[in-house]
Order: structure tokens, then C-alpha cells, then sequence
């Protein structure tokens, strides 16, 4: 246990579904985010939310949605997907960027 | 604005053997530096951290890092390989941005095959 705790593990989706992917973390961190990681390619940051508001947005195209519910709960909506979006979804939570972040186990998610 | 490469996207050791994983950053202003570790079908785990203390950072699982201003690096080493070693790790640096925010970028990663 990490202390940060995805779900699912694993999901498989149609390109016309609609899925959440969730992140919870209980270590009283400030910031949580959320990481595309491919095959073969560096991670890719796509959202940052600290003390609950966005604050950061990498061109991520609008099939991704992100909500913050609360400090410790950071959830990925996502709808009419692409092949291209099979990734592994990590999400991290920290304190604050010099203390290193806290990773999830991820969520591998097939578009099929 | 900062930046980090890791060189070598594979690494073969035998076990028993040192390894040194290779991380050179740049970065306009002193930075943080981390260590990531992955294992298969997992998220990543911090290993070790530099944040202007010592330059020499101990980390978990017997592995250290050293911080070189002069030659922008902080390579990764331990002593000696061990099979469960075998996974992929992430140099990662994290700097100030202008707005005052910390601007975290991690390298491409370096897969670490330890041979029997």
C-alpha cells in the first residue's frame, strides 16, 4: 500500500463508453495529479490540482475531464476515447514538489 | 527553463555486479533532483531525493545517488546488483518556475536487467 489508491486496476472500454477513473490519498498531501504513461514514450503530465483548483493543463484534449472533489480525492472522466488513449494512468499526490511525489499503482486502461 | 536525460534506455548488470544508472540535468537555478523506481505493472516509488543538503543522498534498497554542480549529474549507484534490482528508474528534477510554482519534469527512464 502506498498510500495513494487507484481504482480500477484495470478496464477495458468501448470507444462510445463512459468510465471514472478514481485516486484517493490519505497522507494530508496539497497537490495530486494525474500521469499518462505509454508504451515506449516519456510520462506525460496531464493535470494538476492543488488545494483543489487546476492549475495546470497539458493541451490534454476534452475525452479527459478531471474533477477534485476534495483534497484528498482526484477522479479522470472519460468518454468516446480513442485506441491511442490505452495507457497506463498513474496519479500522485504530494506535498509540495520538493518533497517527491506519492504514486498510485495505476489504472491500465485498453480502448477497444 | 530545466530539463533531465537519462542516458541509456537499457542497462544490463550481472548480479553482484555495481550498477550505475546516468541522469544529467540542467536546470538555471539549484534544483531538487529524485530517483524513481517502477516495477512491473506498478506506479513509480521515490528511491532517494537531493534537496541542497548532502551531496552524497542514501536512498532505500541499498542504492545512492551523488550530486555534481559541476558536471550536472546525479547517477545512481549501488554496490551490488541484486535480481529484485530489476525495473525501470526515473531521474526526475523539480525547479522554480518565473510565477514562483515548481515546474517538476521526469526523464524517459532506464530499464535495469540484472543477469543471473
Amino acid at each position: 500500500e502506498t498510500g495513494v489508491t487507484q481504482t480500477p486496476r484495470h478496464l477495458v472500454m468501448g470507444m462510445t463508453n463512459k468510465k471514472s477513473l478514481k485516486c484517493e490519498q490519505h497522507l494530508g498531501h496539497n497537490a495530486m495529479y494525474w500521469y499518462k504513461q505509454s508504451a515506449k514514450k516519456p510520462l506525460e503530465l496531464m493535470f494538476v490540482y492543488s488545494l483543489e483548483e487546476r492549475v495546470e493543463n497539458n493541451s490534454v484534449p476534452s475525452r479527459f475531464s478531471p474533477e477534485c472533489p476534495n483534497s484528498s480525492h482526484l477522479f479522470l472522466h472519460l468518454h468516446t476515447l480513442q485506441p491511442e488513449d490505452s495507457a497506463l494512468y498513474l496519479c500522485a499526490s504530494s506535498q509540495s514538489s520538493n518533497y517527491g511525489y506519492t504514486f498510485g499503482s495505476g489504472t491500465r486502461l485498453t480502448v477497444v | 527553463a530545466q530539463s533531465v536525460t537519462q542516458l541509456g534506455s537499457h542497462v544490463s548488470v550481472s548480479e553482484g555486479a555495481l550498477v550505475l544508472l546516468r541522469c544529467n540535468y540542467s536546470s538555471s537555478v539549484p534544483p531538487y533532483l529524485f530517483w524513481y523506481v517502477q516495477y512491473p505493472n506498478q506506479g513509480l516509488q521515490l528511491l532517494l531525493k537531493y534537496t541542497s543538503a548532502a551531496t552524497l543522498v542514501k536512498g532505500i534498497n541499498g542504492f545512492e545517488a551523488e550530486f555534481k554542480k559541476s558536471e550536472t549529474s546525479f547517477h545512481l549507484t549501488k554496490p551490488s546488483a541484486h535480481m529484485s534490482d530489476a525495473a525501470e528508474y526515473f531521474c526526475a528534477v523539480s525547479a522554480p518556475t518565473a510565477s514562483g510554482t515548481y515546474k517538476y519534469i521526469f526523464g524517459t527512464g532506464t530499464r535495469l536487467k540484472v543477469l543471473a
